[in-house]
């Protein structure tokens, strides 16, 4: 009975490869979110889904394109990896009282 | 730049006592959210204050708004062991439809 769940927990690649991250939650949320944790555990907001339609995007490269194919459902597809892309990535979703539930997390390192 | 920015970044006491941290931002918030980490583990959403409230309280969490001096600080009454964690702070910024979030308070508690 996860909430926010996320598939893989660890990823390792090398560069110039492609790679998907997907996230699920099953508390009926509407919004849900990528977030980029650094190796200083500074967390950036990076894409932002309300019921399917992307509302936020702040400036990631285009080599990141997200994908909601249903409200419970937002992955994250990663073009032609580069070695700055090594961190945790986090899907959250956010409740009704505007408190946000976050994922395991997924910590990807590229060689 | 950072909209939340914590102090102190790093805080080690003795099980039992108090713990403080602290978080100022920049521009006007709808609200200011604390999260939980644990190590290795996705964010706990920890409590939500709105920007008309001044306290609020949860179990031996308080904390404090201060608007006109764009501030918070959480406290954690009676220290255990498994309060260990790094602390974030959060702040919905008008407007922004989106979480900023500080680099965090490492809190670590010796048995």
């Amino acid at each position: 009975d996860t909430a926010v769940s996320q598939t893989p927990k660890y990823l390792v690649t090398q560069m110039g490869n492609d790679k998907s991250i997907k996230c699920e939650q099953n508390l009926g949320h509407d919004t849900m979110y990528w977030y980029k944790q650094d190796s200083k555990k500074f967390l950036k907001i990076m894409f932002s889904y309300n019921n399917k339609e992307l509302i936020i995007n702040e400036t990631v490269p285009n080599r990141f394109s997200p994908k909601s194919p249903d409200k419970a459902h937002l992955n994250l597809h990663i073009n032609s990896l580069e070695l700055g892309d090594s961190a945790v990535y986090f899907c959250a979703s956010m409740g009704p009282s505007y408190e946000q539930y976050f994922g395991p997390g997924t910590r990807l390192t590229v060689t | 730049s950072q909209q939340g920015e914590e102090d102190p970044q790093a805080l080690s006491i003795q099980e039992g006592e108090n713990a403080t941290m602290n978080c100022s931002y920049k521009t006007s918030i709808n609200n200011l959210q604390w999260y939980r980490q644990n190590s290795g583990r996705g964010l706990v959403h920890l409590i939500l204050i709105r920007s008309n409230e001044r306290e609020k309280h949860s179990g031996r969490l308080r904390v404090t708004l201060d608007t006109s001096k764009k501030s918070s600080s959480l406290l954690i009454t009676a220290s255990r062991a498994a309060d260990t964690a790094s602390y974030f702070c959060a702040t919905d910024v008008e407007g922004a439809q989106k979480l900023v979030f500080g680099q965090g308070t490492r809190l670590t508690i010796n048995p």
